[in-house]
């Protein structure tokens, strides 16, 4: 079975500031790991994801993932916090197969001070 | 190109009532999943269809959830009868068939289900 582990329910940053979001996952193969972004009153809308590529992973918005094997995490980050980013972030891991349904961690909520 | 779209955004039902969820897909999308989110809790496993076909009803709560996708188009989720436990927000995604493996879905922005 797959889980995903993001501590904590809210993060708070100034804008301007690192954003930094955890994840950390178990699964029993190679996973498939994503990061996903719901704004306010709209649906999840995909932020970026590792698929067995480069570790490194760039998505939109400025963002982007590195892919730990050895720590089991997918740690979300970005340079500079924008007031548009506040927004609840899920992480989510799936394996390879190509019908394979999403599990996601609880969520956390960012909310970024002026 | 239109998204995922979900009927209704919000409902409001009385414990023992049925509710239905419609969601229309991407066109050509083959695969569509549901999914629920509980207030604080994860958002949850309900079940995929391929084309028509269940492939994966193992999220499904029990019988009192009945999902069908008529023709391999839209899909409902129909309730009934409604208990409080069943309040929380359901998702719908879908994603192409064959894209290469890689388990890109696209949401709709969810129906938000209060049971009173």
């Amino acid at each position: 079975a797959q889980s995903v582990t993001q501590l904590g329910s809210h993060v708070s940053v100034s804008e301007g500031a690192l954003v930094l979001l955890r994840c950390n996952y178990s699964s029993s193969v190679p996973p498939y790991l994503f990061w996903y972004v719901q704004y306010p009153n709209q649906g999840l809308q995909l932020l970026l994801k590792y698929t067995s590529a480069a570790t490194l992973v760039k998505g939109i918005n400025g963002f982007e993932a590195e892919f730990k094997k050895s720590e089991t995490s997918f740690h979300l980050t970005k340079p500079s916090a924008h007031m548009s980013d506040a927004a609840e972030y899920f992480c989510a891991v799936s394996d390879s197969g190509a019908n394979s349904k999403l599990t996601f961690g609880k969520g956390i909520t960012l909310s970024v001070r002026p | 190109e239109a998204g995922v779209t979900q009927f209704p955004s919000h409902s409001v039902i009385e414990k023992g009532q049925t509710v239905t969820l419609r969601c229309d897909p991407i066109s050509g999308h083959d695969n569509l999943y549901w999914y629920r989110r509980v207030m604080g809790k994860e958002i949850k496993f309900l079940l995929h269809f391929v084309k028509e076909s269940k492939q994966d009803e193992s999220g499904m709560p029990n019988n009192r959830f009945l999902a069908e996708r008529t023709g391999g188009t839209y899909s409902t989720l129909k309730v009934q009868p409604a208990e409080l436990e069943d309040s929380g927000v359901y998702f719908c995604a879908t994603r192409l068939a064959g894209s290469g493996g890689v388990n890109e879905q696209f949401f709709g922005p969810g129906t938000r289900l209060t049971v009173l």
